[in-house]
């Protein structure tokens, strides 16, 4: 099974910071890399897909970047709605598999 | 509105089982393969399993094959996941997601969720 590492587990940011959350494939997934930004009780929401497409209405201060094993997740301008949990996963190969999550707190 | 709403989530026992559907709802379902994942309490996401959008093949984590069925009812627009056999360790709430894919080069990507419905198993 491929391995995917996000550093840090939780972060603690502020309002209008620049953050940048990274993921790490344990083998090669070229551009097999999706982003989701979880906040409990809500559906999980697709930020990311192929490693670098913004999914249609989520908001321009999102970028990601990478491809291989090493990849990245930018917030431009944290806002105060963007407190949540990220997660990078992998559709290399199944099974599709998941980071353990980046916390970004106040 | 595109939307999907789990259901059939409870407090089971220990080697019990449990039926989740999930109702689709403003798209074409049987044009889409559709997943469940999950997450434990204090635990980050995890990928359950796959259904292609005929049914015809079907993929699971190693941890519930043999116990957990995923299928389909296109007539009926809905995903069900047969639990059995439920252990402490799938307690978790569970998603329903579809599955979307950039076929050019087959990226796929789960653009639709539910909002989950929370499986409990008690020892």
């Amino acid at each position: 099974d491929i391995q995917m590492t996000q550093s840090p587990s939780s972060l603690s940011a502020s309002v209008g910071d620049r953050v940048t959350i990274t993921c790490r494939a344990s083998q090669t997934i070229t551009s097999y890399l999706n982003w989701y930004q979880y906040k409990p009780g809500k559906a999980p929401k697709l930020l990311i897909y192929a490693a670098s497409n913004l999914q249609s209405g989520v908001p321009a201060g999102f970028s990601a970047s990478g491809s291989g094993t090493d990849f990245t997740l930018t917030i431009s301008s944290l806002q105060p709605e963007d407190f949540a949990t990220y997660y990078c996963q992998q559709s290399y190969s199944s099974p599709w598999t998941f980071g353990q999550g980046t916390k970004v707190e106040i | 509105e595109v939307q999907l709403v789990e259901s059939g989530g409870g407090l089971v026992q220990r080697g019990g089982s449990l039926r989740l559907s999930c109702a689709a709802s403003g798209f074409t379902f049987n044009n889409y393969l559709m997943t469940w994942v999950r997450q434990a309490p204090g635990k980050g996401l995890e990928w359950v399993a796959n259904i292609k959008q005929d049914g015809s093949e079907k993929y699971y984590v190693d941890s519930v094959k043999g116990r957990f069925t995923i299928s389909r009812d296109n007539a009926k627009d809905s995903l069900y996941l047969q639990m059995s056999g439920l252990r402490a360790e799938d307690t978790a709430v569970y998603f329903c997601a579809r599955v979307d894919a950039d076929y050019r080069f087959y990226y796929y990507y789960m653009d639709v969720w539910g909002k989950g419905t929370t499986v409990t198993v008690s020892s």
